[in-house]
Order: C-alpha cells, then structure tokens, then sequence
C-alpha cells in the first residue's frame, strides 16, 4: 500500500496569504495525484486532478504541482471559506489512499 | 443534475448487518467505475471498495475483504454495499463516489454505528 505524508498537520495563516501544502508518497505515482477540501460537516470536494488540473468550478487560486513522490498544492490568496481540511490521494494503484490532511486554519 | 443519494445506514449491533444503497441519477452510471468510501469520526478517508461499469472488476480493502460485498444494478442506476460482520472500527460515514481521473461526484453520506 503507497503511503502519503502530508506536511504540516496544521497550517496557521491570515486572509489573504499564500499557503502551501506538501504530500510526499512512499513510491512514485507518476502524476496520478488528487487534491481535495473538505469543510465541516461537509462532502469532501475535488480540487485538483491529475497533479495540477483544476476541476470544475475550483477557484484560479488554487493550483497543483509535483510528479513522482512530491506533490504541492497552493492557494495564492486566502478566502474565508478556503479555511478547511485538505486531503491528498493517489490513485496509481489500488488500495487507493489519502494522506492524513493538512487542516488549515485561521491565524 | 448529477447526483448520488446514499441510504441504508444506522446503528448495528457487532456481528451484525446492513445493505447500503446509493440512487444515482445525471449521468451514465455503466460508464463508470464507483467507490464506496468511509470516513471514521474525527478521522480521515479511506477507500473501502471499487466495482467497474459492468461489475466484473471488483476490489476491496484489505480490512474489508471477505465481510463486504459491493455490487451494482445498471438497469436500477443503483450501487450496493452489502457489510456482514460488523466491527466496531466500521463505524464511520460512508460515502458513494464516482470516479473519473479522480473522486469527481461524492454522495451526501450515510452514517454507519457499530456499537452493543
């Protein structure tokens, strides 16, 4: 089973600043790497596909990079409601897994 | 409108059973590979089972295989998933997924408490 770390744990930042999320996987997945955000009480909704694809709907803001083991995603500019939890995936090979998420916070 | 409505879930005494559903309208269901995936309280995702368009390719977590079952009725647009000897650590809100180069469409979720 491919593994995925997130770093950090927790992101502490104000409106309006960058943030940037790590996910690191055990073994290389190519680019077959997924975001998602989830909000409280909320569905988990994709973000990013394909390591740097925005889906449907995702703000310009929010934008993917990486390939092999290290994947980072971006938000340029904090919203209020990008306050959340995010979650990488790889879908490479099965069992598909997620990290752990990257809550990230308001300052 | 592309949609995926789970039902079936509840409270479940250890050992016991229950058959979740997931209606799913908007879209071509046979085209497309489905999940079902959980989410503990407090905790994180994890993919619990997949079924392809027509149902002859089917795959499982290792900490499901041989208690679950996933299926799916192309001619109903319905996804099934049939959990027998329930655990504690099955407790979690279980969510239908579509998949298309990533989790495209999720279901609302339907809560799933193992408990005595």
């Amino acid at each position: 089973e491919i593994v995925l770390t997130q770093s950090p744990a927790t992101l502490s930042l104000s409106q309006g600043e960058r943030a940037t999320l790590s996910c690191r996987t055990s073994q290389s997945i190519s680019r077959y790497l997924n975001w998602y955000q989830q909000t409280p009480g909320q569905t988990p909704r994709l973000l990013i596909y394909g390591a740097s694809d925005r889906a449907t709907d995702t703000p310009v803001r929010f934008s993917g990079s990486g390939s092999g083991t290290d994947f980072t995603l971006t938000i340029s500019s904090l919203e209020p409601e990008d306050f959340a939890v995010y979650y990488c995936q790889q879908r490479f090979i099965w069992p598909y897994t997620f990290g752990q998420g990257t809550k990230v916070e308001i300052k | 409108e592309v949609q995926l409505v789970e039902s079936g879930g509840g409270l479940v005494q250890p050992g016991g059973s229950l058959r979740l559903s997931c209606a799913v309208s908007g879209f071509t269901f046979s085209s497309y590979w489905m999940h079902w995936v959980r989410q503990a309280p407090g905790k994180g995702l994890v993919c619990v089972s997949r079924i392809n368009g027509d149902g002859s390719n089917i795959d499982y977590a290792d900490s499901v295989k041989g208690r679950f079952t996933i299926s799916r009725d192309n001619a109903k647009n319905t996804l099934y998933l049939q959990m027998n000897s329930l655990r504690a650590e099955d407790t979690a809100v279980y969510y239908c997924v579509r998949e298309w180069r990533a989790f495209d469409i999720w279901g609302q979720g339907t809560m799933v408490s193992v408990s005595s």
